[in-house]
């Protein structure tokens, strides 16, 4: 079992729609908790940062830890056209003391 | 405050060259982190340096190496370059080490070996 497992997409959704984009983890050691953006020919930015279970919001966005199922979510509420973009989740430290970063799902905000 | 600045934006050698990548990380931060972005193997951990020491690193060959300078800049080095080299290599700075803190990017330097 991988250590981060990121629904592989690609994900479309007409403008305006909810999307929910998900992340499961098999290391309960598991403490810091982030969502990247990544624009095509850019590098990843960080999007939301939380620790411990929980929600927290900003904006459109919304991301929540579930630690005893394992489990992340981003909600991204009205969604937009400039929301198009791939969306990486990332959760450290590990045994290994790096950042664990799931493959990314790309979506794609129809107008 | 000025973002991460990773120098060239595009490199394209030919198999057998080596390179150079260089990564200005934000003011502030002392420890720098390297990866490898391609399609089919997503982000690829390479190594991390602070306080101009190696910290960890991934499972790539000997040929990948980094150093850190005392103002915490990075350079990163590929020697002997392979066809399989060609990805997106990213640079990222934070202000804690170990993944205890969240990474914040550059936009990277496209690398391309013919």
């Amino acid at each position: 079992q991988k250590e981060v497992e990121q629904d592989p997409g690609p994900l479309s959704v007409p403008e305006g729609a909810i999307v929910s984009l998900n992340c499961t983890y098999s290391n309960s050691a598991f403490q810091y908790f982030m969502w990247y953006r990544q624009y095509s020919r850019k590098g990843p930015e960080l999007l939301m940062y939380t620790y411990s279970s929980g929600n927290k919001e900003d904006g459109r966005f919304t991301a929540q830890v579930d630690k005893s199922s394992k489990y992340i979510s981003l909600f991204i509420r009205d969604s937009q056209p400039s929301d198009s973009a791939t969306y990486l989740c990332a959760m450290g430290p590990g045994a290994n003391s790096k950042l664990t970063f799931g493959k990314g799902i790309t979506l794609s905000v129809r107008p | 405050k000025a973002g991460v600045t990773q120098t060239p934006r595009y490199l394209i050698k030919t198999r057998g060259q080596q390179v150079t990548l260089s990564c200005s990380p934000i003011s502030g931060h002392r420890s720098v982190s390297w990866y490898q972005q391609t399609p089919g193997q997503g982000l690829q951990f390479l190594f991390e340096y602070f306080s101009e020491t190696q910290r960890n690193k991934g499972n790539f060959p000997g040929r990948f190496s980094g150093r850190q300078f005392s103002n915490s800049r990075s350079e990163m080095n590929v020697s002997t370059l392979e066809l399989g080299d060609s990805a997106l290599y990213l640079c990222a700075s934070s202000w804690g080490q170990g993944g205890n803190s969240p990474l914040h990017f550059g936009n990277g330097t496209r690398l391309t070996v013919t």
